[in-house]
């Protein structure tokens, strides 16, 4: 079965340090996308990156990065020069075949709530 | 593009009642829409998968009765709960997946938040 486990619950920093999120799946398939939403007070999901599992680029926007290590099963986000604006609940996110069918239903992480103290 | 709209936003209704919640993709056609649960400080937990024309598939643990599910056309699905009590009280989110998205991207509402007193 699938599963996604954000094992961080709660982070704090300090505005302008860097902080990395991590993020470890599991699944049986071989085709398989990992994704990240972050989730603002507002309760509204905002979609950050996706990622497949023949992709194992790093990816960097902006301050965004995120570090793809198939080997490890991690899916690891890192935010640089964190803002005040970052805190937030964010999520990592698996869509495979295998447990999900054809509907490639998306099984969450429990989330981390990160909060970026001015 | 990939706008999904949710409607509404916040109920407040008294236990006993019926509440009907809309989900619409606004500017793509969604074959798949799906509707989620999430409790406070906690994840989304998905309820129920619903395709076009069909009926949804539930989670396991999920009434049906309570949750009736309809997916009455490409951009529009529509989640009742039925007879609502205190703690069926929580933030419910739908999202839809475009025809094409075999990647499983789906896009999310705002989401309603559900208060029954």
């Amino acid at each position: 079965a699938q599963k996604v486990t954000q094992a961080q619950t709660e982070i704090s920093v300090v505005e302008k340090e860097d902080v990395t999120l991590d993020c470890v799946y599991e699944t049986r398939d071989t085709t398989y996308y990992l994704f990240w939403y972050k989730q603002p007070p507002s309760g509204e999901l905002v979609f950050l990156i996706r990622r497949n599992s023949f992709d194992e680029q790093n990816e960097i926007s902006g301050r965004y990065s995120w570090n793809f290590q198939k080997s490890t099963s991690s899916f690891n986000f890192t935010i640089t020069a964190s803002q005040v604006v970052d805190s937030a609940v964010y999520f990592c996110a698996l869509s495979d075949f295998i447990s999900s069918g054809s509907a490639r239903q998306l099984t969450f992480g429990s989330g981390t709530q990160l909060t970026v103290l001015p | 593009g990939a706008v999904v709209s949710q409607h509404p936003s916040r109920v407040i209704c008294k236990s006993g009642t019926s509440v009907k919640i809309e989900c619409r993709s606004l500017d793509f056609q969604a074959t798949t829409m799906f509707w989620y649960r999430q409790f406070p400080k906690k994840s989304l937990m998905l309820m129920a998968t619903s395709n076009e024309g069909s009926k949804a598939t539930y989670e396991q643990g999920v009434e049906k009765d309570k949750f009736l599910i309809n997916h009455a056309s490409l951009t529009l699905s529509t989640l009742t709960v039925t007879s609502a009590h205190p703690e069926d009280s929580s933030f419910y989110i739908c999202s839809a997946r475009p025809r094409d998205r075999g990647s499983g991207e789906q896009f999310f509402g705002p989401g309603t938040r559900l208060t029954v007193l």
